[in-house]
């Protein structure tokens, strides 16, 4: 159980372009959701957190209108990279959570390649 | 500034020693302290959780202590195996917010 499956789980795409990744929380339904970015040899960087049905919570300095994130359902979250620049190449990945203070389960991450 | 630190080189060691891996943490005050294995290119993958009030924590072969006077979380891996090659994260909660920030990880390797 407790599987949060991510797609997709690669995608190039151009400069300029909007790229959307899907989490999708498969066998539960998840209280928040949360989306991390993970730069080669370094640990993940909290984006934001998302709630059903509310607004993302973002961390200082990551750009909300670059990086919208919708979480529709229970199941359910979306991070799509606005105009993407090569600079946004980098492995996102999201998780979920049932309850608090709970383990967080991980999607596989998705690895986008901005040329 | 707020920090989390763990052990930025690599750790090797025999099979069947015990591995140790340490987090130390500045500025926070977490209720809660997490443990995820990461494999390449893959998600992490939770091991253990300890609170707090809880000094040691175990699950099979893996131990967790957890120091808050000094500020810093062990992590033990007994009988280590080939299989238990990753890098091991550390997390805790930002005072009490359930939102988990990540350590830097330490790339675990074992020699057969």
């Amino acid at each position: 159980g407790a599987v949060v499956s991510q797609h997709p789980s690669w995608v190039i795409c151009k400069s300029g372009t909007s790229v959307k990744i899907e989490c999708r929380s498969l066998d539960f339904q998840a209280t928040t959701m949360f989306w991390y970015r993970q730069f080669p040899k370094q640990s993940l960087m909290l984006m934001a957190t998302s709630n059903e049905g509310s607004k993302a919570t973002y961390e200082q300095g990551v750009e909300k209108d670059k990086f919208l994130i919708n979480h529709a359902s229970l199941t359910l979250s979306t991070l799509t990279v606005t105009s993407a620049h090569p600079e946004d190449s980098s492995f996102y990945i999201c998780s979920a959570r049932v309850g608090v203070p709970t383990e967080q389960f991980f999607g596989p991450g998705t690895r986008l390649t901005v040329l | 500034s707020q920090k989390i630190e763990q052990n930025s080189e690599a750790l090797n060691i025999q099979e069947g020693k015990t591995a140790t891996l340490t987090c130390n943490y500045t500025n926070y005050s977490p209720a809660y302290l997490q443990w995820y294995r990461q494999d390449p290119g893959r998600g992490p993958v939770f091991l253990l959780l300890i609170r707090e009030n809880e000094k040691e924590k175990r699950k099979e072969r893996l131990k967790v202590t957890f120091d808050t006077t000094l500020k810093q979380s062990l992590f033990h891996i007994t009988a280590s195996q080939p299989a238990d090659s990753a890098t091991y994260l550390c997390a805790l909660d930002t005072s009490g917010t359930y939102k988990y920030i990540f350590g830097t990880g330490t790339r675990l390797k074992v020699l057969a």
